[in-house]
């Protein structure tokens, strides 16, 4: 099966930088994708990696490193409506590409 | 961009009663769709997938009997909550998937069992 591991909650202030890791295991590995969600809402995706390597787009990056098991969200310049939580997924390649499981969950915090 | 779109929104309702979702791919055919449960403050559990004319399949843990699905078309799946009680709370996503592969999610539906 597939299990993926995120610190529960960070927080920080506006302006500022934030990582928020993920560790997984899979019987197979076909990318680690991020979303955001905000309270009651629906996850809008993020980003994507399909191979190691930093993925940037706008304020946010992502990272992974498939040796290692491990990716990681970047925000930069935070903003207030950067409070949500974000949730790192793999895609189940054993039973569908489209199959997504999901991270723990990471809740953020900004505040000024 | 693609949408897909769920209702009700929110639902209330009695203990026993049944409760339908429905989930709508607006702009793509959706050959599969996937329903998520969602407790407060926790992760999106993946509770089925669903292709299009042929049975749900079910994760481990979920009683199929409880939670019926039904995609009879490329644009339309239901989630019907069968004799609902108060455990049944939750929040309900569901996501759809064309062709492309893209994932699509949808706005949600809360349901609240009295």
């Amino acid at each position: 099966g597939q299990s993926l591991e995120q610190p529960s909650e960070v927080t920080a202030v506006e302006g500022a930088i934030v990582q928020i890791n993920c560790t997984y295991q899979t019987s197979g590995f076909y990318g680690l994708s991020w979303y955001q969600q905000h309270d009651g809402g629906a996850p809008t995706f993020l980003s994507y990696n399909a191979l190691d390597g930093l993925e940037e787009t706008g304020r946010f990056s992502s990272f992974l490193s498939r040796s290692d098991s491990y990716g990681y969200l970047l925000l930069q310049e935070l903003q207030m409506k950067d409070s949500a939580s974000y949730f790192c997924a793999v895609r189940d390649a054993n039973t569908g590409f489209q199959k997504l499981v999901f991270g723990t969950g990471t809740r953020l915090l900004v505040s000024p | 961009g693609a949408v897909v779109s769920q209702h009700p929104s929110w639902v209330i309702c009695k203990s026993g009663t049944s409760v339908k979702i429905e989930c709508r791919s607006l702009d793509f055919q959706a050959t599969t769709m996937f329903w998520y449960r969602q407790f407060p403050k926790q992760s999106l559990m993946l509770m089925a997938t669903s292709n299009e004319g042929s049975k749900a399949t079910y994760e481990q843990g979920v009683e199929k009997d409880k939670f019926l699905i039904n995609h009879a078309s490329l644009t339309l799946s239901t989630l019907t909550v069968t004799s609902a009680h108060p455990e049944d709370s939750s929040f309900y996503i569901c996501s759809a998937g064309g062709t492309t592969g893209e994932l699509f999610f949808g706005e949600g539906s809360r349901l609240t069992v009295l």
